[in-house]
């Protein structure tokens, strides 16, 4: 079974705080994604990284910054956070190369900005 | 924009089946039909994916019509534990794209 884990499933920050949300993946897979997702605005890309060392700005970056140092890590950085930043946050990792690119999600922090 | 339609809400009794039904008229010959679903609180879960023929796993089974505008995912056997909302999205192949996902079909499975 693929398997995609999250560091915390709830975290509550206060305003100004930088966060570290932890992804890890053991399916050796290439490309792995941040999203978040908000009621009524759907799922919504933060960054993706399709390699070690290797990111891509998403639909909405600001406030945001990653990690890969590791192929099976992905970490997503929130700089300075703000209630804004409140949201379900959802990490997938894929396989990547041609073909089919099924994306597998872990099962999500839920991120309280007070 | 949204490349795929499903209804709001489906209910189904307990054991039944349940179809759901997804339309997507505008599909490119290059684009797969993806279902996926999210129990509440939860991360989405892969179900199944398919071009054009009709595929099946330990989870549910994918028609796709011959003409490829709609689709229908089944669950032979509805447990109250399948109660999630369940999106059909159209992807294309290769890449590493983003997953849109519309506002899916709530499916609630009765006791």
């Amino acid at each position: 079974d693929v398997k995609v884990t999250q560091s915390s499933r709830y975290l509550v920050k206060r305003t100004g705080e930088k966060v570290f949300l932890e992804c890890v993946q053991d399916m050796d897979h290439e490309n792995m994604f941040w999203y978040r997702q908000d009621p009524g605005l759907g799922l919504r890309l933060i960054y993706f990284s399709y390699d070690v060392k290797m990111k891509e700005k998403g639909d909405i970056p600001e406030g945001y910054s990653v990690s890969r140092e590791k192929k099976e890590r992905f970490s997503l950085i929130l700089e300075s956070a703000s209630t804004n930043q409140t949201s379900m946050y959802l990490c997938a990792g894929a396989p990547g190369g041609a073909g089919t690119d099924t994306q597998y999600f872990g099962p999500g922090t839920r991120l309280t900005v007070l | 924009d949204a490349k795929t339609t499903q209804p709001t809400s489906m209910d189904c009794a307990e054991g039944r089946a349940a179809n759901l039904p997804c339309n997507h008229s505008t599909i490119s010959g290059n684009e797969y039909v993806y279902w996926y679903r999210q129990i509440h609180s939860q991360g989405p879960q892969y179900i199944i994916h398919g071009l054009k023929n009709n595929e099946t796993n330990e989870m549910a089974s994918l028609i796709i019509t011959e003409d490829r505008k709609s689709s229908t995912l089944i669950l032979p056997h509805a447990t109250l534990r399948d109660t999630a909302v369940y999106y059909c999205i159209v992807r294309v192949e290769g890449g590493s794209e983003k997953l849109v996902f519309g506002k899916g079909t709530k499916l609630t499975v009765n006791p």
